[in-house]
């Protein structure tokens, strides 16, 4: 199966600077890579989302790029702000399912100080 | 566009007895639903795939007999837990892939915090 690894677990950042989380995956016939953000007790929000035929996504302030040879794929999130504060997940597929299930990665905790 | 809805948003039950949770996509069918636990401070922890009209996948570990999963139609997905233990408490989400062919992205609902006594 699919094994998605994230990195940093917390990242703390003054308002405007950018932060950048970074993941890694191990199916290389994976093809589908969303973020989802987390604010506590809500549900995830999927907030960007990128597939293998394109290296790199940009929607305003949030950005995300991939790449297929070394198997990873990083959100990058410019001049944040203080509501950018939540749990970001990774995901990915397993290659060849039918279902779509997705395997998260275990999270990362950003902190945007006023 | 793209609403799931859950329900109930929390349960408190005592031990040993059985809670249904409800999974809806409101304004788009799936054929696919998907089950997840989360501990505090952890990641989504896949439990099962739901299928409509077909049997539940589940996941390495996870009780089939204890987590009765059933998707009678293109917008509900229920998932009942049987003889709920303390260890059985957490956050359980849902989620919704819409029909193929419209994306592979899956869409949460709001989750149920389950506490058992």
């Amino acid at each position: 199966g699919e094994n998605v690894e994230q990195h940093p677990s917390t990242l703390s950042v003054q308002e405007g600077d950018s932060a950048v989380i970074k993941c890694t995956y191990s199916d290389s016939a994976s093809n589908y890579f969303p973020w989802y953000k987390q604010e506590l007790g809500k549900r995830p929000q999927l907030i960007i989302d990128i597939r293998s035929n394109v290296g790199e996504k940009k929607d305003q302030r949030i950005a995300v790029t991939l790449n297929k040879t070394a198997k990873h794929f990083s959100l990058h999130i410019t001049e944040t702000q203080p509501e950018d504060s939540a749990v970001y997940f990774c995901a990915a597929p397993g290659g060849g399912t039918s279902y779509g299930k997705l395997t998260f990665g275990q999270g990362t905790i950003l902190t945007v100080h006023p | 566009g793209a609403v799931v809805s859950q329900h109930p948003s929390w349960v408190i039950c005592k031990s040993g007895t059985s809670v249904k949770i409800e999974c809806r996509s409101l304004d788009f069918q799936a054929t696919t639903m998907f089950w997840y636990r989360q501990f505090p401070k952890q990641s989504l922890m896949l439990m099962a795939t739901s299928n409509e009209g077909s049997k539940a996948t589940y996941e390495q570990g996870v009780e089939k007999d204890k987590f009765l999963i059933n998707h009678a139609s293109l917008t509900l997905s229920t998932l009942t837990v049987t003889s709920a233990h303390p260890e059985d408490s957490s956050f359980y989400i849902c989620s919704a892939r819409p029909l193929p062919g419209i994306g592979e992205t899956q869409y949460f609902g709001p989750g149920t915090r389950l506490l058992v006594l």
